[in-house]
């Protein structure tokens, strides 16, 4: 059974550039949550997504946004990146009705 | 404010010494309290999910336990190979389904 795959590994991009992230979850998975990690602030929740609806999010700017496709594909996007962007992200998927999330191996972004 | 904090930060065992990693956690309702293990440059590894105070679960040298205010992850014994970050995690019942995670115990183990 295939992981969860974040795509792509990794990214070298420009302040003030945008980016857009991408993750496909696991089989049969309907939520996906994406989450950024740095080695000051560890783990923080971005948003999460079920059946292309947005139903939470971490407290984020607004430069940051996502969006779920009716396969519950998933991409994140930010905008006017800024240095302090640099982060692993980090996407999860879970069943319906079930609490614990699986994660992929993330995209190493690095704002430069 | 919901919040999980996990202790120690770094931990340096040696190979067969056993001890516990602790999560204290506040929270309104708990959902559910998660163990992940992350090696370097990977993403979390799913390894437990605790619902309810006085439930405990197991998986090879790990046993993880839950109090209505923190959890313990034991290893027994440890080997090299359990070197690596281990997150404490928690989902509120009025949270929607935002996961609070804490910073994280780096384990060592040392042949």
């Amino acid at each position: 059974k295939a992981g969860v795959t974040q795509t792509p590994r990794y990214l070298i991009k420009t302040r003030g550039q945008q980016v857009t992230l991408s993750c496909s979850p696991i089989s049969g998975h309907r939520s996906v949550s994406w989450y950024q990690q740095t080695p000051g602030q560890g783990l923080q929740f971005l948003f999460e997504y079920f059946s292309e609806t947005q139903r939470n999010k971490g407290n984020f700017p607004g430069r940051f946004s996502g969006r779920q496709f009716s396969n519950s594909r998933s991409e994140m996007n930010v905008s006017t990146l800024e240095l302090g962007d640099s982060a692993l992200y980090l996407c999860a998927s879970s069943l319906v009705g079930r609490t614990e999330a699986f994660f992929g191996q993330g995209t190493r972004l690095t704002v430069v | 404010e919901d919040q999980v904090t996990q202790s120690p930060e770094a931990l340096r065992l040696q190979e067969g010494e056993s001890s516990s990693l602790n999560c204290s956690y506040t929270v309104s309702g708990l959902r559910g309290l998660f163990w992940y293990r992350q090696d370097p440059g990977k993403g979390p590894e799913f390894l437990f999910t605790l619902y309810s105070a006085g439930e405990e679960k197991e998986k090879e040298r790990l046993k993880a336990t839950l109090t209505k205010k923190e959890s313990f992850l034991h290893i027994t014994a440890p080997k090299p190979e359990d070197s690596a970050t281990y997150l404490c995690a928690v989902q509120a019942e009025a949270g929607g389904f935002k996961t609070i995670f804490g910073a994280g115990t780096r384990l060592f183990v040392k042949a």
